[in-house]
């Protein structure tokens, strides 16, 4: 069993839409939990970044953790083709967000005009 | 934010001889940098840790004679793939640890014929 599990899609939504982008994780002592965007060829980039549980907004993001059921969710409302790439997960038990990182597999989204 | 560049971006070489990949934190001193490889239609995996003025920290299953990392700067860490084989082909990823956060670079991208 993989530490960190992702739905690889491809996802495919209407411009516009509301995205939803789930990963579930087994480790427990997973502190910091991370959403990058990565395109293709190129290094991910940090959306957002959660300690523990809880929720957190960033303009059209919202990040939310769920510790007791191991389970995290970034949602994007208005969702626009600019939207379109690969979302990775990611959790860290080190001492930041920055350290040991483990991946999820990552989503491939696409937002159609 | 900040900023982290590597090269090459991508490198194609002989099978057996060594290549060097380099990573720069451009406006930022960092103690640790990490690196990491992605096959095609795979998450990241963390290889080592990066630790200026000390040894790498590998990972489980990563071989430290095959993979070299000498972070000798604060903003310079170098993993060098040597003897490298068709199998070590693959995108490699750095990131530096800015207060925290990680900085990612572009990635590279091995070929090796």
């Amino acid at each position: 069993q993989k530490e960190v599990e992702q739905d690889p899609g491809p996802l495919s939504v209407p411009e516009g839409a509301i995205v939803s982008l789930n990963c579930t994780y087994s480790n427990s002592a997973f502190q910091y939990f991370m959403w990058y965007r990565q395109y293709s060829r190129k290094g991910p980039e940090l959306l957002m970044y959660t300690y523990s549980s809880g929720n957190k907004e960033d303009g059209r993001f919202t990040a939310q953790v769920d510790k007791s059921s191991k389970y995290i969710s970034l949602f994007i409302r208005d969702s626009q083709p600019s939207d379109s790439a690969t979302y990775l997960c990611a959790m860290s038990a080190g001492y930041s967000s920055a350290s040991k990182i483990i991946f999820g597999s990552g989503t491939r989204l696409s937002i159609r005009p | 934010g900040a900023v982290v560049s590597q090269h090459p971006s991508w490198v194609i070489c002989k099978s057996g001889t060594s290549v060097k990949i380099e990573c720069r934190s451009l406006d930022f001193q960092a103690t640790t940098m990490f690196w990491y490889r992605q096959f095609p239609k795979q998450s990241l995996m963390l290889m080592a840790t990066s630790n200026e003025g000390s040894k790498a920290t590998y990972e489980q299953g990563v071989e430290k004679d095959k993979f070299l990392i000498n972070h000798a700067s604060l903003t310079l860490s170098t993993l060098t793939v040597t003897s490298a084989h068709p199998e070590d082909s693959s995108f490699y990823i750095c990131s530096a640890d800015n207060r925290g956060e990680a900085f990612f670079g572009q990635g590279t991208r091995l070929t090796v014929v």
